[in-house]
C-alpha cells in the first residue's frame, strides 16, 4: 500500500520551457503532499507543502511564481517550473501522506523527476 | 528550525560486517525518526523509523536507537551485504516538516 507515482520521470528541455510533473497517489488519499528538490550527492531540500484545496506553503528562498504548485484533488498535486533555465536543472522529488497531521507520520515518495534544461 | 547533523558521510565496511550511522537534532520538540535509504536516481525508501516514547526498535538485520535527552538518534545495520549498498538518510520531525541529515554513502564489499 501507499504507492505514490510520479511523471514524468525524466525531462529534457530548452531554456524558457515551462514544465508540469504530477504526482498522485494511488491506492489512498493524500491530503498532504510535499515537494522536494535533490541536487547531485546532496540531501533533499523541501520546496513547498500543499494541502488539498488549499494554496501551497513554500520554504524560504523558493519562489512562488516559478514553481507553481496546484494540489486539486485528493490523489494528485502538480509542480509546475515555468520558464525553466538551466539552473533549475534538479531531481524533484514528491511525496504524500495521507494525514492531516503529518508531523509524525512516515511520508511515501515519488520516482522522482530528473529536469535538464539545456 | 530544526537542524539534523549526519555522520559519516562516507562508509565503507566489508560484507558481514556491521555498519552505524549517527544523527543529533537540534529542536527538543522533534517526534518523528525515520530514516531512508535511497539507491543512485530512485526514490528515498523508507527503511524503519521510531517515535520518541520509544527507544529502540528493530526489525531483522536494520535497528534504530534513540537517546532523547542527547537529541541523537543511530541506525545498525548488522551482517551487511552488498545490496545495502546506497545513500542512507535520517530525518527529524516535530509540529512541522521533515528536515534531512546530508546523507551517509554506504559501501559494503564483497
Amino acid at each position: 500500500g501507499a504507492v505514490v507515482s510520479q511523471h514524468p520521470s525524466w525531462v529534457i528541455c530548452k531554456s524558457g520551457t515551462s514544465v508540469k510533473i504530477e504526482c498522485r497517489s494511488l491506492d489512498f488519499q493524500a491530503t498532504t503532499m510535499f515537494w522536494y528538490r535533490q541536487f547531485p550527492k546532496q540531501s533533499l531540500m523541501l520546496m513547498a507543502t500543499s494541502n488539498e484545496g488549499s494554496k501551497a506553503t513554500y520554504e524560504q528562498g523558493v519562489e512562488k511564481d516559478k514553481f507553481l504548485i496546484n494540489h486539486a484533488s485528493l490523489t494528485l498535486s502538480t509542480l509546475t517550473v515555468t520558464s525553466a533555465h538551466p539552473e533549475d536543472s534538479s531531481f524533484y522529488i514528491c511525496s504524500a501522506t495521507g494525514l492531516l497531521d503529518y508531523s509524525n507520520q512516515p511520508q511515501h515518495f515519488g520516482d522522482g523527476t530528473r529536469l535538464s534544461i539545456l | 528550525g530544526e537542524n539534523v547533523e549526519q555522520h559519516p558521510s562516507t562508509l565503507s565496511v566489508q560484507e558481514g560486517d556491521s555498519a552505524v550511522i549517527k544523527c543529533t537534532y537540534s529542536d527538543s520538540a522533534s517526534n518523528y525518526f525515520p530514516w531512508y535509504k535511497q539507491e543512485l536516481g530512485k526514490r528515498p525508501q523508507l527503511i524503519i523509523d521510531i517515535r520518541s516514547n520509544v527507544g529502540e526498535k528493530k526489525d531483522q538485520r536494520i535497528a534504530v536507537t534513540l537517546n532523547k535527552t542527547a537529541k541523537h538518534f543511530s541506525l545498525h545495520i548488522t551482517e551487511t551485504q552488498p545490496e545495502d549498498s546506497a545513500v542512507y538518510f535520517c530525518a527529524a520531525s516535530g509540529y512541522s516538516t521533515l528536515t534531512f541529515g546530508k546523507g551517509t554513502m554506504l559501501l559494503v564489499s564483497p
